[in-house]
Parts: structure tokens; sequence; C-alpha cells
């Protein structure tokens, strides 16, 4: 089975920094990578899938990328409503997510 | 408006059984590959199986630490996707999550969620 790991497995940033939580499937799964952000107490919200494929809707100080077996979610200008874990999820045959980032305010 | 609402979530002891459903609306069920995500409390998201339309094959896929004892199905004519979890576990306390990506492997619409609790 394919493996997902995440790293930091948390962070504290301030307001306007720039974020990245790096990714890792332990096989290639070419681009079938998204990314979620789950804030207390919701439901997981998809931000980004085809690794780089920007949700309508999602601001655009989100982005991502990488394929094969790296991937990168980075937060261009961290807001104080993006404190949230952020998930990724392999999708090219039995989905599987990583085990989380929390981010959080310095 | 896409909506899941799951439903059947309760306090169980060790090896009892269990059904939710998810009633879905907003989309084209028939269509739809339908999936339950758990999360235990406190931890992160875990993938539990995942069924596909009849018109893509039906079939149904399960993560392997409920393979064996969870059994997932659907009635398209209700718009509902059922999760029948057999011979529960301590470690399957969680709140379980109907989600839809409709023919994607990713989620774009996430229920609720419905706790399900196994102690004795």
């Amino acid at each position: 089975d394919i493996q997902m790991t995440q790293s930091p497995s948390s962070l504290s940033a301030s307001v306007g920094d720039r974020v990245t939580i790096t990714c890792r499937a332990s096989q290639g799964i070419a681009n079938y990578l998204a990314w979620y952000q789950q804030k207390p107490g919701k439901v997981p919200n998809l931000l980004i899938y085809a690794a780089s494929t920007l949700r309508s809707g999602v601001p655009s100080r989100f982005s991502g990328s990488g394929s094969g077996t790296d991937f990168t979610l980075t937060i261009s200008s961290l807001q104080p409503e993006d404190v949230a874990t952020y998930y990724c999820q392999k999708y090219d045959s039995a989905p599987t997510f990583g085990p989380g980032t929390k981010v959080d305010l310095k | 408006e896409v909506q899941l609402v799951e439903s059947g979530g309760d306090l169980v002891e060790p090896g009892g059984s269990l059904r939710l459903s998810c009633a879905a609306s907003g989309f084209t069920f028939t269509n739809a590959w339908m999936s339950w995500v758990r999360q235990a409390p406190g931890k992160g998201l875990e993938w539990v199986g995942r069924i596909e339309s009849k018109a893509d094959g039906g079939t149904v896929d399960y993560a392997a630490p409920v393979k064996g004892r969870f059994t997932i199905s659907r009635d398209d004519s209700k718009t509902t996707v059922y999760l029948q979890m057999n011979s529960l576990k301590t470690e399957d306390t969680a709140v379980y999550h109907c989600t839809t990506g409709i023919r994607s492997g990713y989620y774009t619409a996430w229920g609720q969620g419905t706790l399900v609790t196994v102690s004795s």
C-alpha cells in the first residue's frame, strides 16, 4: 500500500508569512493528489486537486505543486482565517490521506 | 446545492453492529461514486471505503482495517448510501462522514458526519 507523509506536523507563522507544507507518497502517484483544509469543528474543504488545480472559489494565495512522489501546498501570505489543519490525499487508486499539518498563528 | 446527511450513529458495545445512512440530494446520485471517511476524536482523516456508480460497475472497495467487517451499499431509488458495520471494535470510534466527488477521486462535498462510539 502507498503511504502518505506530511511535514511538518505543525507550524506557527505570522500573518503575511509564506507557508509551505510538504506531502510525500511512498510510491509515484502521478498528479492524483488533493489538498483539504479543515477548520476546528468543521468538515474538510477541498482546496486543490490534480496536484496544482485550484478549486473554484478558493483564494489565490493557495497553490499546489509537484508530481510523482513529492508535493507542496503553499500559502503565499498567511491570513488569520487560514488557521486550520491541512491534509493531502492521494486518489490514484485506494484513497489515502496524509496525517495532517496543523497551522496556527505565532 | 449538494447535500449529504448522515444518520444512524450511536453508542454500541464492542462486537456489535450498526448501520449508517447517508441521504443525498442536489446532484445526480446515480452517476456518483460515494465514499465514507471517518475521523476519530482529535485524529486525522481515514478513508473507509467507496462504492462506484452502477453505470461504472458498482465496485466496492474498503480500507484494510474494515475489510470483511464493513459493507457499503446504495439504493439509487432513495438516493441513499449505507455503511453496515459489524464486529465493531473500540478503534472504530469516530465521526463517520459521507462524501463524494461525483466521479472524481477527490471529495467536493461532505456531510456533517454521525458519531459512532464503540465502548462497553
